[in-house]
């Protein structure tokens, strides 16, 4: 059974420019939460999709959106990056409407260096 | 003040050792609350939920205090293995809005021989 997958490990950008990163649900999973983790900090939740559509949001900026296939895989594209935006993007899986929150599945992470 | 307030840690403390967390919210319409360990450069791992009749797992012990607003993780007969950041989660809203989902920034814990 395969658990949540993420791509890339990591990832070096510079300033300014746009990422995308890859998230894969764990088997029997439709909802796809997204976060992000600062060094020495907790997970951060950006947003939830489900049914393909973003459910919920946290307060990140528009520069963070994303998207979800009709596979349930989802991305997680941050334009313009800052320094600031550097961080580790830790995807969860679960199942259900926003209220899967009780089993959540965490990924490995994308860990994003901007420089 | 923070929403969900950990101390960072970190606790050292020997093998064999009772250990306790605490954790404090801010929202007192907080619905419903999780304990994740995350080991170093991994991803969080669901621990325990913490319900209001307090839960134990083996040698966890998961409390809630709805009156002054804290969570607590207590650790019996600490392993090596136990060595990590405990996250304390705190779900803001009734049927688990995502939006108020608010991970603490975790406590450091380290077992020694």
């Amino acid at each position: 059974d395969a658990g949540v997958t993420q791509s890339p490990t990591h990832l070096i950008k510079t300033r300014g420019q746009q990422v995308t990163l890859r998230c894969s649900p764990k088997s029997g999973h439709d909802t796809v939460s997204w976060y992000q983790q600062a060094l020495g900090q907790g997970p951060q939740f950006i947003f939830q999709y489900y049914e393909e559509e973003e459910r919920q949001r946290g307060n990140f900026p528009d520069r963070f959106s994303g998207h979800q296939f009709p596979n349930y895989s989802s991305e997680l594209n941050v334009n313009a990056l800052l320094l600031g935006d550097s961080a580790l993007y830790l995807c969860a899986s679960s199942w259900g409407a926003s209220g899967s929150f009780y089993e959540q599945y965490f990924g490995p992470g994308t860990r994003l260096t901007v420089t | 003040r923070k929403e969900v307030e950990q101390d960072p840690g970190p606790f050292n403390v020997p093998e064999g050792a009772t250990v306790a967390f605490n954790c404090t919210y801010s929202n007192s319409a907080s619905q419903s609350f999780f304990w994740y360990r995350q080991d170093c450069r991994k991803e969080p791992k669901l621990l325990m939920s913490v319900y209001s009749s307090g839960n134990e797992d083996g040698r966890f012990t998961a409390q809630l205090n709805r009156a002054s607003q804290y969570i607590s993780l207590l650790i019996r007969d600490s392993k090596l293995s136990d060595s990590a950041t405990y996250l304390c989660v705190v779900n803001g809203e009734p049927y688990s809005s995502a939006s108020k989902i608010i991970f603490g920034s975790g406590t450091r814990l380290s077992i020694r021989p």
